[in-house]
């Protein structure tokens, strides 16, 4: 069964701090991953997509990595503001057919001042 | 543009009762997605419409969930006879197209949800 497992559940970081959230995946065979941070009360808004060609993709202060091998992923979140404060998920699209989507339980990151 | 809509933002129903949750996709986007997501759960998939090729029922979780998409655009999800079970937030999702290969790298674009509540 495709699985997506995330780590921590749960962080609180203080501002201007960095945190790394950690993703693990058993999807197979992988086409993409991706994460998405969801803002309490909104719809997920993705942040990078990665194929498995690609080892690292950063979007301003996000940074994501990939290991298409050990199939792990994680985000690096660099210089922490309070807008920060949301869940991060960690999706996996496998290539069978329907771009179906395998989803992490997410991280929910509370920046504090 | 905008972006993919939902109604209504919440919904409160008693046990039993039919509902009825829309989504309004991305102007051209001819994959639609519906998910679930319970509380503290993480996103379930329930149904995938790709232009007019028949949807992909199989995340549905029972006989009780239905939804169709007409004229390739505005999708219904139906849940009858509600069950305290079914609250939670209804995601709608929709991508320039869906697929394999090449295609399923296209990013899906998620509406505000619908928060629904079983009484």
């Amino acid at each position: 069964k495709n699985q997506v497992e995330q780590s921590p559940q749960s962080l609180i970081i203080l501002e201007g701090k960095n945190c790394t959230l950690q993703c693990n995946y058993t999807v197979s065979p992988f086409s993409n991953l991706r994460w998405y941070k969801q803002d309490t009360g909104r719809g997920p808004v993705s942040l990078t997509i990665m194929t498995f060609s690609e080892n690292t993709k950063s979007n301003g202060r996000y940074t994501a990595t990939l290991d298409a091998d050990t199939k792990q992923s994680s985000l690096h979140i660099t210089a922490s503001q309070l807008s920060d404060s949301a869940s991060y998920i960690c999706v996996v699209s496998g290539k069978a057919a329907g771009n179906k989507l395998t989803f992490g339980g997410g991280t929910r990151v509370l920046v504090k001042p | 543009g905008a972006g993919v809509s939902q109604s209504p933002s919440n919904k409160v129903t008693e046990k039993g009762k039919d509902v009825e949750l829309r989504c309004d996709p991305i102007s051209g986007h001819t994959a639609l997605y519906w998910y679930r997501q319970s509380l503290g759960q993480g996103l379930e998939f329930l149904i995938y419409f790709q232009g007019n090729s028949a949807p992909d029922k199989s995340g549905l979780p029972s006989d009780r969930f239905s939804a169709e998409r007409t004229g390739g655009s505005v999708s219904t999800l139906t849940i009858q006879r509600t069950q305290q079970e079914d609250s939670a937030v209804y995601l709608c999702a929709s991508s320039l197209s869906g697929g394999q290969g090449a295609f399923s790298y296209n990013e899906q674009f998620f509406g505000p949800g619908t928060r629904l509540t079983v009484l």
